[in-house]
């Protein structure tokens, strides 16, 4: 099945600096890649997706790339501020339907 | 527009036991997840539904089931509770569009413990 792997798993940074969180995926098939922000007691919530016909994707302060020959894509967090802080997880689709296959979160704490 | 509702907030089960949990949908949502997070394994996919019919399932025992009602809000049930049951059992709608489908909004969760 869908191997996602996320890296790293931890990441500190100080208030104003970029984050970078990476991820890989196995199953070429996937064409879907979302991003999600799990606060402490919270669900995951949607923060930005991009889909495969496109490379880049950017929302204000987050932006999202795509290499989909390498099978890779990234997120990237500029300005960071200390509301950025909570776990972060990558996810691409399934081939067998409609399933997310996620990756294991990148825990990131923004110090003022 | 209220969001993807969950209940009960929090489970206490003993091994053996038999829990049912609830999800209601975001309105006009057709699609509902269930996803299991643990520590360990992350979040991994249980099964999905759409009009009270189960499209997918991923890799659980059959003590793993769920169900759909005409109202799209669903239910999922797990029968003799194992210690390694206790998890944050997560439902997700969609709107299912040919082009969202994949879109998917969690809820809180339903925080279960098994003892």
């Amino acid at each position: 099945g869908e191997n996602v792997e996320q890296h790293p798993s931890t990441l500190s940074v100080q208030e104003g600096d970029s984050a970078v969180i990476k991820c890989t995926y196995s199953d070429s098939a996937s064409n879907y890649f979302p991003w999600y922000k799990q606060e402490l007691g919270k669900g995951p919530q949607l923060i930005i997706d991009i889909r495969s016909n496109v490379g880049e994707k950017k929302d204000q302060r987050i932006a999202v790339t795509l290499n989909k020959t390498a099978k890779h894509f990234s997120l990237h967090i500029t300005e960071t501020q200390p509301e950025d802080s909570a776990v972060y997880f990558c996810a691409a689709s399934g081939s067998s339907g409609y399933a997310l296959n996620f990756g294991k979160g990148t825990s990131l704490l923004v110090t003022p | 527009k209220a969001g993807v509702t969950q209940t009960p907030r929090y489970l206490i089960k003993t091994r053996g036991q038999q829990v049912t949990l609830s999800c209601s949908p975001i309105s006009g949502h057709r699609s509902v997840s269930w996803y299991q997070q643990t520590p360990g394994q992350g979040l991994q996919f249980l099964f999905e539904y759409f009009s009270e019919t189960q499209r997918n399932k991923g890799n659980f025992p059959g003590r793993f089931s769920g169900r759909q009602f005409s109202n799209s809000r669903s239910e999922m049930n797990v029968s003799t509770l194992e210690l390694g049951d206790s998890a944050l059992y997560l439902c997700a709608s969609s709107l299912d569009a040919a082009r969202n489908r994949e879109k998917l909004f969690f809820g809180s969760g339903t925080q279960l413990s098994v003892l």
